[in-house]
């Protein structure tokens, strides 16, 4: 397997524009994860799926953000509109139950 | 709710020092406890891992003890080399309807030649 996969892998975008960040799990695992990590923050959970169902959604910082599962290889977080705070890596994580997988991150600069 | 609570870095140490970084997690079932480690621009990847009490995670050098008692899991190293440097982070898994992983805020390790 290749792992997780996100994409892009870096974004700079202008305030106020839409951002879409995309990943695709680990076929079979049932959990998926999208973490956001910053210097000040360090790495926050923002929101997590259990079989494509949003779980615990408690993290994600406001009503700018959405996260989407249609499937169970693929997911969304979206940022409308975004804002230079936003700025940070994006991982998304996905797990069998237990350990949990990192993609490599999408580095979100917001200018 | 769950949580875990790691030492603050960094932490400098120089070739063939002994590591310990300490870690200690609150949970209200049996959690799955993990060390994971993030290399400059990469993702976060697992060290080791301990499943119930007593058991004792080992990978690459480094290991960690599942303490019920003390609620710890600190991670040691007998001799670190500079390829250890990187982020260290704690972690716990629980089922909450979902495996929840929940990390502690990471130590950086910056080890000297």
């Amino acid at each position: 397997d290749a792992g997780v996969i996100q994409s892009p892998r870096h974004e700079v975008t202008e305030m106020g524009q839409e951002v879409t960040l995309r990943c695709k799990p680990i076929s079979g695992h049932n959990s998926l994860f999208w973490y956001r990590q910053t210097m000040m923050r360090g790495l926050e959970l923002l929101i997590y799926f259990n079989n494509n169902v949003p779980i615990d959604d408690s993290g994600m910082p406001e009503d700018r953000f959405s996260a989407k599962m249609p499937n169970a290889s693929f997911s969304t977080l979206k940022i409308q509109p975004s804002e230079p705070r936003d700025s940070a890596v994006y991982f998304c994580a996905s797990s069998p139950g237990g350990e949990a997988f990192f993609g490599q991150g999408t580095r979100l600069t917001v200018v | 709710g769950d949580s875990v609570t790691q030492m603050e870095g960094p932490v400098t140490l120089s070739e063939e020092a002994f590591l310990t970084i300490n870690c200690t997690y609150t949970a209200t079932g049996y959690p799955s406890l993990f060390w994971y480690v993030q290399y400059p621009g990469e993702g976060l990847q697992l060290l080791l891992k301990a499943t119930k009490a007593d058991d004792k995670g080992s990978n690459k050098g480094f290991e960690a003890t599942y303490r019920k008692e003390t609620t710890s899991f600190h991670l040691e190293k007998g001799s670190v080399q500079v390829s250890d440097s990187a982020v260290y982070f704690c972690a716990l898994s629980a089922d909450t309807g979902g495996f929840k992983t929940i990390f502690g805020a990471g130590t950086r390790l910056f080890v000297k030649a």
